[in-house]
């Protein structure tokens, strides 16, 4: 079975500031890649993905995340952070043969200091 | 877009009793859907899929007679927790996926669980 491990259950960054989130997965074959956003009250919300082809993603809202094979990662990042990035983030990953069954990390809150 | 909503988004039971939560695709049709359990400071962890018009698919570990799920029509799971204990209390969360677009998956609110 698939696992995935996001280091820091909580980061915290002043805006302006860089975010980087934390992804590792453990796969003998690559699998897709996601990273989900999760405001309070509220569903989750697909940032990016990574299925084939280019190994840097752009997601919405500014963020990015690149895929490596070699370190079996799929960080997360923002240049800039923004107040309203502040929320709770999931890296997840499907196989290639079952799309639609995700196994997600343990999730990353980020705190944004004004 | 595509939404999917759950009810309801938190709940409080007695212990013993049974709870059932629904999760509905509102404007496409979802033939398969999936519900997940993320315990405090855990992962969101796969318990089942969710067939229209035919069993539940469980996740190893998953008890499938304490955890019923139905998916009578094509916009509508439903997860009934029976005879509910304390260490039932989680965040369920479905999902459903939108053939129409590309196979992409849509996400519900979550409902909290909490028996007492």
């Amino acid at each position: 079975a698939q696992s995935v491990t996001q280091l820091g259950s909580h980061v915290s960054v002043s805006e302006g500031a860089l975010v980087l989130l934390r992804c590792n997965y453990s796969s003998s074959v690559p699998p897709y890649l996601f990273w989900y956003v999760q405001y309070p009250n509220q569903g989750l919300q697909l940032l990016l993905k990574y299925t084939t082809g280019a190994t840097l993603v752009k997601g919405i809202n500014g963020f990015e995340a690149e895929f490596k094979k070699s370190e079996t990662s799929f960080h997360l990042t923002k240049p800039s952070a923004h107040m309203s990035d502040a929320a709770e983030y999931f890296c997840a990953v499907s196989d290639r043969g079952n799309f639609n069954k995700f196994y997600f990390g343990s999730g990353t809150k980020l705190n944004v200091k004004p | 877009g595509a939404v999917v909503s759950q009810h309801p988004s938190r709940v409080i039971c007695k212990s013993g009793t049974s709870v059932k939560i629904e999760c509905r695709s509102l404007d496409f049709q979802a033939t398969t859907m999936f519900w997940y359990r993320q315990f405090p400071k855990q992962s969101l962890m796969l318990m089942a899929t969710s067939n229209e018009g035919s069993k539940a698919t469980y996740e190893q570990g998953v008890e499938k007679d304490k955890f019923l799920i139905n998916h009578a029509s094509l916009t509508l799971s439903t997860l009934t927790v029976t005879s509910a204990h304390p260490e039932d209390s989680s965040f369920y969360i479905c999902s459903a996926s939108h053939g129409g677009t590309g196979n992409t998956i849509y996400f519900g609110e979550g409902s909290w669980l909490t028996v007492v």
